[in-house]
């Protein structure tokens, strides 16, 4: 059972706003991703951390930044709210084990932008 | 871009039928494989990884994967109301530095 948490769960914002997106994991897990997810579409991976200190962009280009200075947390900071940042966010994470890392979700957060 | 394809759906069974799941990828170097369940308005949810070509059987649930035709399957035996959702497969590349996610097969179970 994964235990990685995320808040806030929803949150309605106005242009130009200032947000954090928080994400802790309790598991020790080294490993931490941010994914982006429209209704109904697949999942697109924005950022990932292998490690304290070490932050990646993924695939698909986001004006999101973000941070791992505790190994439990990956806060993602979005500095400018518009409303083509509305979408669900999902919280990650995963250690390496097997062939494989196995990434476990945590709810996710809702973020609409008027 | 290395991909993921699956069939978007809906597909649709009755309760208590066989579903069955596809799932095909373009990197031939992939090791790692694992199915997720998505309810609507929900975070994914880990079912099944499988990392060697046959079956992995666990509880009404069965993966299948066969690296040479480059498809990864996943069976669902006596199909409850309660199984309707979106399935993702998701395939990890070849180093094992990503994830990466098909857009999901929408399942859904009439009683």
């Amino acid at each position: 059972e994964a235990d990685i948490y995320q808040t806030p769960r929803y949150l309605v914002i106005g242009t130009g706003k200032k947000i954090t997106l928080e994400c802790s994991q309790t598991m020790g897990h080294d490993k931490m991703y941010w994914y982006q997810q429209d209704p109904g579409m697949e999942l697109h991976l924005i950022h990932y951390s292998y490690g304290v200190n070490s932050t990646e962009k993924g695939d698909l280009s986001s004006e999101s930044t973000v941070s791992r200075i505790r190994t439990e947390h990956f806060p993602l900071t979005l500095e400018s709210a518009r409303p083509s940042h509305t979408s669900q966010y999902l919280c990650a994470s995963s250690t390496s084990g097997g062939m494989g890392d196995t990434q476990y979700f945590g709810p996710g957060t809702r973020l609409t932008v008027l | 871009q290395k991909e993921v394809e699956q069939n978007s759906g809906p597909l649709s069974v009755p309760e208590g039928a066989i579903a069955s799941l596809n799932c095909t990828y373009s990197d031939r170097g992939s090791q790692s494989f694992f199915w997720y369940r998505q309810y609507s308005g929900k975070s994914p949810e880990l079912i099944m990884s499988i990392y060697s070509n046959g079956d992995k059987e666990d509880g009404r649930f069965t993966a299948q994967l066969n690296k040479a035709s480059q498809y990864v399957s996943l069976l669902i035996r006596d199909s409850q109301p309660s199984d309707s959702a979106t399935y993702l497969c998701a395939v990890h590349n070849q180093a094992g530095t990503a994830l990466i996610f098909g857009k999901g097969t929408t399942l859904s179970v009439s009683s």
